[in-house]
């Protein structure tokens, strides 16, 4: 059985750009968090999706937004790019609502320059 | 506020030898609780996880941990660690609010002497 996949596994974007992170769950699961993982920030919960609907954010501007399409699948949107977005950025997916057995992918590594 | 503390920032021990990464935590509710590994530049792997009932539970690669409600502790322990043990660990407070999310600690590097 194939595990959260995330793509692409490195990018490197000019401040001020956009980018499109995308990630795939495990099949069965209908929950997507994301997670950011910067230098000497540790793990910071980004965005959580279940059903198609964002039910809730962490501690971040707008310009970091997303989606979660019929199929589960998932998309990080950040907008307005800042060196301090440099970072790990990691997808995990759970089986429903309630369950925070989470599965983690191997993560997309942003620089921004 | 839910928090996750790990002490240790960096352990080294010998290969070989047994090995206890410090979890504490501070939550409301009864816990649900973590332990992940992160090897450089990869995402997590999930190493055990504790719910309810038997407080000491077993996961992969030889590893095992010890909820202490007591202590609002979790450790993670193994008799005798190998060099492929090397990495990063994350413990882990899963919440039971409307958000279902993750409170990671700030993670213990672990270094394995040959």
């Amino acid at each position: 059985e194939a595990g959260v996949t995330q793509s692409p596994t490195h990018l490197i974007k000019t401040r001020g750009q956009q980018v499109t992170l995308r990630c795939s769950p495990i099949s069965g699961h209908t929950s997507v968090y994301w997670y950011q993982q910067a230098l000497g920030l540790g793990l910071q919960f980004l965005l959580w999706y279940d059903e198609g609907e964002e039910r809730n954010r962490g501690n971040f501007p707008p310009r970091f937004s997303g989606r979660q399409f019929p199929n589960y699948s998932s998309e990080l949107n950040v907008n307005a790019l800042e060196l301090e977005d440099s970072a790990l950025y990691l997808c995990a997916s759970s089986y429903g609502r309630g369950n925070t057995e989470a599965f983690f992918g191997q993560g997309t590594r942003l620089t921004v320059v | 506020a839910q928090s996750v503390t790990q002490p240790d920032i960096h352990i080294t021990v010998s290969e070989g030898a047994s090995l206890e990464l410090r979890c504490n935590y501070s939550y409301g509710a009864t816990p649900y609780l973590f332990w992940y590994v992160q090897s450089p530049g990869q995402g997590l792997q999930l190493l055990l996880k504790y719910f309810s009932g038997d407080t000491l539970v077993q996961g992969i690669k030889g590893f095992e941990a010890e909820f202490k409600r007591s202590q609002s502790s979790f450790n993670l322990r193994k008799p005798s660690v190998h060099w492929s043990d090397a990495a990063e660990y994350f413990c882990a407070v899963g919440l039971m609010d409307s958000s279902y999310k993750l409170i990671f600690g700030s993670g213990t590097r672990l270094l394995v002497r040959p």
